[in-house]
């Protein structure tokens, strides 16, 4: 069964400055599909950024960038340029190509991040 | 606006009733899924469906029940038989349209069993 790891339950950057959120995976497929959701306070979950396996180049949008390592697993997101509305609970998630009963997200236990003025 | 609203947004049952949590979505998608939230840990599944009138288990459906008649919604029913209903539950579709994989999530709704 695949698996979402994020090891690091709190974070914190100055306004401004850059930071990266750290997410491990775990699976035997080799297509498949990653995502990073952000829930402010609201508990609105919102949809920053994905990234297809299959794809080599990282996918960006704005200043939120991420750094896939498929061989290594991993998939962080990088904030650059911290805002006071950046701060959220930040979720890594995976989800199989395959269709049926695998269609489903699988989410990291998510890392609370806080933006400092 | 297309969008997906969830109602209501608080929710207080008393123990031993059943409570139905409302999902609709105009996006015209054709999945739809029922997560819960509890604090420390991600969003787990609790049903999905894929098409109107066909709707799957996840990880843990026990205590609850769905149905799908209409594709705009997928209402989920918190029965007596949950054994700690006090959650978070967020409600979410996806386009089944190839080259479309995110999900896209409703505001939530927090129930509280009193």
């Amino acid at each position: 069964a695949q698996t979402v790891t994020q090891s690091q339950p709190e974070m914190s950057v100055q306004e401004a400055e850059t930071v990266t959120l750290s997410c491990t995976y775990d699976t035997s497929e080799s297509d498949y599909y990653l995502f990073w959701y952000k829930q402010p306070p609201s508990r609105q979950m919102i949809l920053v950024i994905r990234q297809e396996a299959y794809k080599q180049q990282n996918a960006t949008e704005n200043r939120f960038s991420v750094n896939f390592q498929k061989a290594a697993k991993s998939f962080s997101l990088k904030i650059s340029d911290s805002q006071l509305g950046d701060a959220a609970m930040y979720f890594c998630a995976y989800r199989s190509s395959r269709g049926g009963a695998t269609n489903k997200l699988i989410f990291g236990t998510g890392t609370l991040l806080a933006v400092q003025p | 606006d297309g969008g997906i609203t969830q109602s209501p947004k608080y929710l207080f049952r008393k123990e031993g009733q059943n409570v139905t949590l409302s999902c609709e979505q105009n996006l015209n998608h054709d999945a739809m899924y029922w997560y819960r939230q509890d604090p420390g840990q991600g969003l787990r599944l609790i049903y999905y469906s894929q098409i109107v009138n066909d709707f799957q288990k996840g990880d843990i459906a026990e205590g609850y029940s769905v149905s799908r008649e209409k594709k705009e919604s997928f209402p989920l029913t918190v029965t007596s038989a949950q054994k700690n209903p006090t959650a978070f539950y967020l409600c979410a579709s996806r386009s089944g349209r190839a080259g479309y994989h995110e999900q896209f999530f409703g505001p939530g709704t927090r129930l509280t069993v009193l």
